[in-house]
């Protein structure tokens, strides 16, 4: 079955470096999430993107977090000066038309801020 | 605000025994509901998604929707230990293009063997 698949699992980071989180959504998806989970909390909706742009962002989407797809298969999440309270668990999705159908999860990237 | 909310449990059912796990949510015009499973430290999957009211019946799995009591309800027959983690509603608006899930925070269903 197709799968979203993330890289790297596991990143660790001194606070104020710069981070890119990695994805590659099923291949016939045309729509893409991410979300954050900070251990012990709900899961929480970053940013989703469609047609080469952003269509609906969070709060918690401000300034020093972007997305890309810089080709035909990755979608990325780019942290620009990492914070302690960005360690999180990051997950990447991705869905068909979303009004019939659901998101899909990757295995999800742990980020450690040290 | 948009809200989900969930039975924080733990909800512990015997091996075998039917396991119902709840959720309401505050936002009257949202249309698409889903139900994932996630166990500690991995990622949410997909059990179930409905989008209209009634019942909706998968395998070992039947999701129920009343969008005038606003609730969405999951049953899981013949409870397995393998079924032990923690079941996340979410929820989609779909109002004006919306496409973010909001999560509730979770019920952690314990099936005892």
């Amino acid at each position: 079955e197709p799968e979203v698949t993330q890289t790297p699992s596991h990143q660790v980071t001194q606070m104020g470096q710069e981070v890119i989180l990695r994805c590659v959504p099923i291949s016939n998806h045309l729509y893409f999430y991410w979300y954050r989970q900070i251990l012990g909390q709900k899961v929480e909706f970053l940013v989703s993107f469609y047609n080469n742009e952003i269509s609906e962002k969070s709060e918690i989407f401000d300034d020093q977090f972007s997305v890309e797809r810089p080709d035909g298969s990755n979608f990325t999440l780019k942290i620009r000066s990492t914070k302690l309270e960005d360690s999180a668990m990051y997950f990447c999705a991705s869905s068909g038309d979303p009004s019939n159908q659901p998101q899909h999860f990757g295995d999800g990237t742990r980020l450690s801020i040290l | 605000q948009k809200e989900v909310e969930q039975n924080s449990g733990p909800l512990s059912v015997p091996e075998g025994a039917i396991a119902s796990l709840n959720c309401t949510y505050s936002d009257r015009g949202s249309q698409s509901f889903f139900w994932y499973r996630q166990y500690s430290g991995k990622s949410p999957e997909l059990i179930m998604s409905i989008y209209s009211n009634g019942d909706k019946e998968d395998g070992r799995f039947t999701a129920q929707l009343n969008k005038a009591s606003q609730y969405v309800s999951l049953l899981i027959r013949d409870s397995q230990p393998s079924d032990s983690a923690t079941y996340l509603c979410a929820v989609n608006d779909g109002d004006m293009g919306r496409r973010a899930l909001t999560f509730g925070s979770g019920t952690r269903l314990q099936v005892q063997p």
